[in-house]
């Protein structure tokens, strides 16, 4: 069974600067999607970003960014220029190809800005 | 309204009375789905609907039944529920392209917080 895993129950940032958020997944499956799911305080889950893992080339959406090392099974994010509306839970999830019903999330990471 | 909406947002029910969850999408999406967050555990993924059709139960228990009476509305209809099924219930929405819906982002709903008593 595919099981994605946060290892950082929570994490703490300084406005403006970088923090990194760790996803690791188990998979026997070679085509699949990951995500990175943020849920602030209102709690209505949006999309940060997404990578097909056929591709080789980390995602990026504005100051959000990836590590995606698939060989690893490890897929972070990145967030440079911390905002304080940054401030959520963020989740990892992971959508096989195969199966539609397939998709796991991580238990999250929830993230502190400090002014 | 815009994206996809739940009714009611919190519920309270006792365990022998039925009530059902519903949620409706503004996207134009052909892919539904229901999901349960319970404190301090993953999201779990309950139902999925491709083109009103149910693809599989997650293996849930039959307390709840899921309704996709067209593609932008889906209802949870909740019946003798156990208090650890106190929970926050979030709908999602995602298209569908070339057949598949497997890589599209999903959109949530605000979710209903659900206790039962």
């Amino acid at each position: 069974a595919q099981t994605v895993t946060q290892s950082q129950p929570e994490m703490s940032v300084q406005e403006a600067e970088t923090v990194t958020l760790s996803c690791t997944y188990d998979t026997s499956e070679s085509d699949y999607y990951l995500f990175w799911y943020k849920q602030p305080p209102s709690r209505q889950m949006i999309l940060v970003i997404r990578q097909e893992a056929y591709k080789q080339q980390n995602a990026t959406e504005n100051r959000f960014s990836v590590n995606f090392q698939k060989a690893a099974k490890s897929f972070s994010l990145k967030i440079s220029d911390s905002q304080l509306g940054d401030a959520a839970m963020y989740f990892c999830a992971y959508r096989s190809a195969d199966h539609n019903n397939d998709m796991r999330f991580g238990a999250g990471t929830r993230l502190t800005v400090k002014p | 309204e815009t994206g996809v909406t739940q009714t009611p947002r919190h519920l309270v029910m006792g365990m022998t009375n039925k009530k059902s969850l519903k949620c409706e999408q503004h996207l134009g999406h052909n892919a539904m789905y229901w999901y349960k967050q319970s404190a301090k555990k993953p999201l779990e993924l309950m139902f999925v609907y491709n083109f009103k059709e149910q693809t599989e139960n997650n293996s849930v228990p039959s307390r709840f039944s899921p309704e996709c009476p067209n593609s932008s509305h889906l209802f949870l209809h909740l019946h003798t529920l156990q208090p650890e099924d106190s929970a926050l219930y979030l709908c999602a929405s995602s298209p569908i392209l070339a057949g598949v819906s497997y890589g599209e982002t999903q959109y949530f709903g605000p979710g209903t917080r659900l206790l039962v008593l």
